[in-house]
């Protein structure tokens, strides 16, 4: 089982700033079959980031994603104060299907 | 546009089992894998395992072997998901998902999502 560890756990930034988060996976995940999501409270997931670094349909430029192997990044170039929420790292390359704990970027 | 409707939130006692449905609109049924995911209070996300509404076929999550079942009715468009022995730690909300892209069992992100099922385990 691949275990994805999500850092830091929580992030306080004003909005305007820039928001970087990171999924660290304890083995490689293959053809870097890694997404992110949002989750406002209250509500499901929705997804933002595909094969690490692909937007979703109707996401905004700026979020965006990279990495590969085992280190990924989320970025969020200014954040807006919609953008305060929850994000998930899932890993969907192999069963089992695993997400990490979650990092959540509040207001300063 | 594509949606993903689930029942209404359910108490139950230990020992007893909970079935939640996910009503699909917007998208041809039987093209897609759905999963379900599930969220403790105050928790990460877990996910249980999928089904495939084109063939049946499933994969479930080791956890939860023995003690899930998910099914589809096609006629419906619409999606369960059976927990049996129901203990508290099994207090969460319950999620279907389907996959992103059509004609795949594995390897893809999950979009969209249901709204979620409460499900609270109490004696």
């Amino acid at each position: 089982e691949i275990v994805l560890t999500q850092s830091p756990d929580t992030l306080s930034l004003s909005p305007g700033e820039r928001a970087t988060l990171s999924c660290r996976a304890s083995q490689s995940v293959s053809s870097d079959y890694l997404a992110w999501y949002q989750q406002k409270p209250g509500q499901a997931p929705r997804l933002l980031i595909y094969s690490a670094s692909s937007r979703a349909t109707g996401i905004p430029d700026r979020f965006s994603g990279s990495g590969s192997g085992t280190d990924f990044t989320f970025s969020i170039s200014r954040l807006e104060p919609e953008d305060f929420a929850v994000y998930h790292c899932q890993h969907y390359g192999s069963s089992p299907i695993t997400f990490g704990q979650g990092t959540r970027l509040e207001i300063k | 546009q594509v949606q993903l409707v689930q029942s209404g939130a359910e108490v139950k006692k230990p020992g007893a089992s909970v079935k939640v449905s996910c009503k699909a609109s917007g998208y041809t049924f039987t093209t897609y894998v759905i999963n379900w995911v599930r969220q403790a209070p105050g928790q990460g996300l877990e996910w249980m395992g999928w089904i495939s509404a084109y063939d049946g076929n499933t994969n479930y999550a080791q956890n939860f072997q023995g003690r899930v079942t998910m099914t589809t009715d096609t006629s419906t468009r619409t999606a369960y998901m059976e927990l049996r022995s129901l203990r508290s730690d099994d207090t969460a909300v319950y999620y279907c998902a389907r996959h992103s892209s059509p004609h795949n069992y594995g390897s893809v992100s999950f979009d969209p999502w249901g709204q979620g099922t409460l499900v609270t385990v109490s004696s």
